[in-house]
């Protein structure tokens, strides 16, 4: 089936540095790429969508300039969290979405704990 | 703006009773829905979508567009099925999907 890797699984930083976060389709081209996030016991809230190739879409609210977002191919993706500060720990998950199948649909990677110190 | 309700923080039921976990949307046009399963420590993993009309693990969802519900149901619940389970709907804009999910609803069956 189709699988969607994430790196680091967990990382730690000291606030102020930046954090670069790999998302990787492994076995299906993804058209679209999908970056979330979510605090503990809530849901997933949506905070851009990129398609190969062009810039990213954000959510209201969500800082293009903190969140830089790149798609270089139709299998990356890369999430950087810029200036990391204690308020952006949180779990991030990326999704990809892609035909397989026959069906387009979305697959999800394992998330990507951060803490910020 | 679109939007999903799941109004259950959390369902529990004992083994072998029936479940039902509730989702309702507010989307002025034709919706895309799905429910999406998350097993503890594991991945959000897509469980059903609406326009297969399959049923999957012995869950199934019906599109009620009247009532804008997509609840989902099993006849008897098993232990294994105990997760957290997303509601989600889909539309598309710009080009591209874009997907809503709602709260969750955490099932635990009692054995």
């Amino acid at each position: 089936g189709a699988v969607v890797s994430q790196h680091p699984s967990w990382v730690i930083c000291k606030s102020g540095t930046s954090v670069k976060i790999e998302c990787r389709s492994l076995d299906f081209q993804a058209t679209t790429m999908f970056w979330y996030r979510q605090f503990p016991k809530q849901s997933l809230m949506l905070m851009a969508t990129s398609n190969e190739g062009s810039k990213a879409t954000y959510e209201q609210g969500v800082e293009k300039d903190k969140f830089l977002i790149n798609h270089a191919s139709l299998t990356l993706s890369t999430l950087t969290v810029t200036s990391a500060h204690p308020e952006d720990s949180s779990f991030y998950i990326c999704s990809a979405r892609g035909l397989v199948a026959g069906y387009y649909e979305q697959y999800f990677g394992p998330g990507t704990r951060l803490t910020v110190t | 703006a679109q939007r999903v309700t799941q109004p259950e923080k959390l369902l529990s039921v004992f083994k072998g009773a029936p479940v039902e976990l509730k989702c309702n949307y507010s989307y002025s046009g034709s919706p895309e829905l799905f429910w999406y399963v998350q097993y503890s420590r594991q991945r959000l993993q897509l469980l059903l979508r609406h326009i297969s009309r399959e049923s999957i693990k012995g869950f199934t969802a019906d599109l009620n567009k009247g009532e804008t519900s997509f609840h989902l149901k099993k006849p008897f619940a098993q232990e294994e099925d105990s997760a957290m389970y997303y509601c989600a709907l889909a539309l598309y804009s710009g080009g591209y999907q874009k997907v809503t999910f709602g709260t969750g609803t955490k099932l635990q069956v009692i054995p």
